[in-house]
């Protein structure tokens, strides 16, 4: 079954600690790997689309990476509107819809 | 704004009604997507539409939900005989098209519902 894991579920930073939101997944061909950046109350907002292993994308102080198993997102030096629930989405081959498939999300909170 | 957009924002009713749901996805994506999200988990696809044909239906989607995109355009999902366990945040997502690769999916601000 594929299956999507995000660890930890909730992690508190103070302002420019950097850390890592880690992505697992096990799935039946990876077409796409994306990440999501979710405020409470509104819609995922895109961030990064990922394709193949070993691929980076960079946006301001996020930095996402992805391998055979797992994709990470790694804060830099974060600040407090960094607060947020991430989500790790997988787009499998054997789908033709293009339908995601979420994790459970890591609520993050940064403070001051 | 050119982003999709859902309405209503927010909706409280009672169990046994009724309701309807309205997404405008963005203007020239021709696949719509709706997913369903309950409090600390990730979205759960629905259902899916390419132009104004529903091509997937997720097994969760029961009998008394039925969606619709009449002209490829906007989008309306409808539940009925509402439950208290429908209580969730429905969200739509568009999308230009799936290459061989992954498409990027685009989402309006959801609609909470809260069935009493």
């Amino acid at each position: 079954e594929d299956q999507v894991t995000q660890s930890p579920e909730a992690l508190r930073l103070q302002e420019g600690e950097s850390s890592s939101l880690n992505c697992s997944y096990t799935v039946s061909g990876l077409r796409g790997l994306f990440w999501y950046r979710q405020d409470p109350g509104k819609g995922p907002e895109f961030l990064f689309t990922l394709y193949s292993a070993g691929e980076e994308k960079e946006k301001e102080r996020l930095k996402a990476t992805l391998t055979k198993k797992e994709s990470f997102l790694h804060i830099t030096a974060p600040k407090p509107e960094d607060s947020a629930t991430y989500l790790c989405a997988v787009q499998i081959g054997s789908s033709n819809t293009g339908k995601l498939i979420f994790g459970q999300g890591t609520t993050l909170q940064v403070k001051p | 704004d050119t982003g999709v957009s859902q309405d209503p924002r927010h909706k409280i009713t009672k169990r046994g009604q009724n309701v309807t749901f309205r997404c405008d996805p963005i203007s020239e994506h021709n696949r719509l997507y709706w997913y369903r999200q309950t409090l600390g988990q990730g979205p759960e696809f629905l259902t899916y539409f390419q132009n104004e044909a529903q091509l997937e239906k997720s097994r969760l989607l029961s009998d008394r939900f039925s969606a619709e995109r009449p002209k490829g355009s906007f989008s309306t999902l409808e539940i009925q005989r509402t439950e208290q366990g429908d209580s969730a945040m429905y969200l739509c997502a568009s999308s230009l098209g799936v290459r061989e690769m992954g498409n990027e999916q685009f989402f309006g601000p959801g609609t909470r519902l809260t069935v009493l």
